[in-house]
């Protein structure tokens, strides 16, 4: 089976400082990792993925996301916070061999400041 | 190219009653999965459709179906509702030519279901 934990139900940050949303998952085969943001009233919007190669992944609006294999974690992070970015953020995992079903974490709040 | 959507977009029904809500993906998707959110469970997996058959489900009673049609639309149905029930229904669609792929899921905007 696969699972994903997102350890902080909130994060708070001041606008321009950097921000970490973390992420660490389970999966019995090579795992797909996304992660998704959420506004108010609004569906999923697609962020990053990672499939294979650079741990590095970077993704839209300024977002980036490092897989560490060792550690199974999958953290979303931004050098530079905007008030814009407050909304809740989804991270999800795809085992290769449980098909397309993506299960997903329980969602961190991010609340940046001015 | 036009987005996942999603209607209606607001529903109230009482116990007992059914629903079915509706997808349309984005043009030349053709899997559609629908997921459910609540505040207490989170977003969870209900079904995918591919090619109009079933292709994975999630652990859900068998009061909630699915289907999808040929030009790649599908419907979920809920019957006998319950106030547990009560969710935002989202529906995502990708190209998942095949199972375990790695294309992205797109989400509509999702219909807000609520049972009195």
């Amino acid at each position: 089976a696969q699972s994903v934990a997102q350890p902080e139900d909130q994060v708070n940050v001041a606008e321009g400082n950097p921000l970490t949303v973390k992420c660490t998952y389970s999966v019995s085969g090579n795992p797909y990792l996304f992660w998704y943001v959420q506004y108010p009233n609004r569906g999923l919007q697609f962020l990053l993925k990672y499939i294979t190669g650079d741990n590095l992944v970077k993704g839209s609006y300024g977002f980036e996301a490092e897989f560490n294999k060792s550690q199974t974690s999958f953290h979303l992070k931004k050098p530079s916070a905007l008030v814009s970015d407050s909304a809740l953020y989804f991270c999800a995992v795809r085992d290769y061999n449980a098909g397309n079903m993506l299960t997903f974490g329980g969602g961190t709040r991010l609340m940046v400041k001015p | 190219k036009a987005g996942v959507t999603q209607t209606p977009r607001y529903l109230i029904k009482t116990r007992g009653q059914q629903v079915t809500l509706s997808c349309s993906p984005i043009s030349g998707h053709r899997s559609v999965s629908w997921y459910q959110q609540t505040p207490g469970q989170g977003l969870q997996f209900l079904f995918e459709y591919f090619s109009e058959t079933q292709r994975n489900k999630g652990n859900f009673p068998g009061r909630f179906s699915g289907r999808q049609f040929s030009n790649s639309r599908s419907e979920m149905n809920v019957s006998t509702l319950e106030l547990g029930d009560s969710a935002l229904y989202l529906c995502a669609s990708s190209l998942a030519s095949r199972r375990g792929g790695q294309e992205t899921q797109y989400f509509g905007p999702g219909t807000r279901l609520l049972v009195l």
